[in-house]
């Protein structure tokens, strides 16, 4: 059973438009989570974290947005650029747990 | 540069040989993880080290062996692999294995198994 869930497997937007990431969990005891993004042929890296007594967390073009009782966050990312063509994790724990519960990930290509 | 090293990037093994992967984090972290990526599959954690110790083991069969000699190396020896194994192996670590923090990623190993 999935409890992470990247329902799009891919995303294709326009350069300076908004990319919006969506993931779903299932396990109310997640209470962090996190977006990774990975280039091919590289490992993820970390993008933006957010923790369950938020409902927003922005860092620079990125935001994320965590809405509890849907149990569903959101990336955003304003405007998009080519460079942030690559494959998004959405990535979910709880307190007590460094266990990482990962979705399957997400293509985003950014057109120029 | 992530501070997580991994090698080799990409090895190719037949079924009965034994191989190593191998991981080394330069960033003072406690914590230290295995996770596999297959096709189409969302990352999965295979194991996890913290200060050394063996923490979980997420039920892999015992043809991965992790070794942890110090909290800055990590191995997975291999043998007698499937092709089913053939994926990307990834080597994590983090701060401290009990606190919500973001773990950094290695690069990655692709493996083949023929």
């Amino acid at each position: 059973d999935q409890q992470v869930k990247q329902n799009s497997p891919s995303l294709s937007v326009q350069e300076g438009r908004i990319s919006i990431l969506n993931c779903d969990y299932t396990n109310s005891m997640f209470d962090y989570f996190l977006w990774y993004k990975k280039y091919p042929a590289e490992g993820p890296t970390f993008l933006i974290s957010i923790s369950s007594i938020k409902d927003k967390n922005e860092d620079g073009r990125f935001t994320v947005f965590l809405n509890k009782s849907a149990k569903h966050l959101s990336l955003h990312i304003v405007p998009s650029q080519p460079g942030d063509s690559a494959v998004y994790f959405c990535a979910a724990s709880f307190s007590g747990s460094e266990k990482l519960v990962f979705g399957k990930g997400m293509k985003l290509t950014v057109n120029p | 540069e992530t501070g997580v090293t991994q090698t080799p990037r990409h090895l190719v093994m037949g079924m009965t040989n034994k191989k190593s992967l191998k991981c080394e984090q330069h960033l003072g972290h406690n914590a230290m993880y295995w996770y596999k990526q297959s096709a189409k599959k969302p990352l999965e954690l295979m194991f996890v080290y913290s200060l050394e110790e063996r923490v979980e083991n997420n039920s892999v069969p015992s043809r991965f062996s992790p070794e942890c000699p110090n909290s800055s190396h990590l191995f997975l020896h291999l043998h007698t692999l499937q092709p089913e194994d053939s994926a990307l192996y990834l080597c994590a670590s983090s701060q401290d294995y009990r606190r919500n923090t973001e773990a950094f990623f290695g690069q990655g190993t692709r493996l083949t198994v023929v």
